[in-house]
């Protein structure tokens, strides 16, 4: 029973233009969210964060949003560079646990 | 300076052997993690622990059995060594349990033959 989903196993993008990354939660309990990239033999390395108190937030490239009537967050990066290319894994948490219950990830390719 | 980092990153074994993956973060963070990343590509949750104290047991195999010397290190030892454990580890530290980013090792790759 998948608590966090990522209904988007690949997506490609030109340079410079907006990736969207998309994740769906069903647990109502979550109420801290992350985004993850991974690159191939390494480990996932935290990007960006949200609160449930907030519905967006920004660093620099990335801002995640948060609509918590649909249960659903998603991940823009503007402009996509071709460095950008990696898996990315949306998270998510909250008081009861500690540990982060991952979505499958979503591979981004960015062509130049 | 690697902040978390895991030794071996790559593990070749046979059935039924013991192993043990190393862990150590940099960090000075309070909360230590195992992952297990299957074939299918989902990072689960095995363990947590916060200051050595173990506060996240997910359903493993009591072969799998982690060990805190101290709050740097989190290592995990495996015995009776089955095909089905082939799988990435990652470890992870967070410097609060709740709620805290948690900065990931690079994984190790263990293969059971």
């Amino acid at each position: 029973d998948q608590q966090v989903k990522q209904n988007s196993p690949s997506l490609s993008v030109q340079e410079g233009r907006i990736s969207i990354l998309n994740c769906d939660y069903t647990n109502s309990m979550f109420d801290y969210f992350l985004w993850y990239k991974k690159y191939p033999a390494e480990g996932p390395t935290f990007l960006i964060s949200i609160s449930s108190i907030k519905d967006k937030n920004e660093d620099g490239r990335f801002t995640v949003f948060l609509n918590k009537s649909a249960k659903h967050l998603s991940l823009h990066i503007v402009p996509s560079q071709p460095g950008d290319s990696a898996v990315y894994f949306c998270a998510a948490s909250n008081q009861a646990g500690t540990a982060l219950i991952f979505g499958k990830g979503t591979t981004l390719s960015v062509s130049s | 300076d690697t902040a978390v980092s895991q030794t071996p990153k790559y593990l070749v074994t046979q059935m039924g052997n013991d192993k043990s993956i190393k862990c150590e973060q940099n960090l000075g963070h309070d909360t230590m993690y195992w992952y297990k990343q299957d074939s299918k590509k989902f990072l689960k949750i095995m363990f947590s622990y916060n200051n050595k104290e173990l506060i996240i047991n997910e359903t493993v195999p009591n072969r799998f059995s982690p060990k805190s010397p101290d709050k740097a290190h989190l290592n995990l030892h495996i015995n009776s060594l089955e095909l089905g454990d082939s799988a990435v580890y990652f470890c992870a530290s967070s410097q609060y349990s709740y709620p805290s980013e948690q900065y990931f090792g690079p994984g190790t790759r263990l293969t059971v033959t």
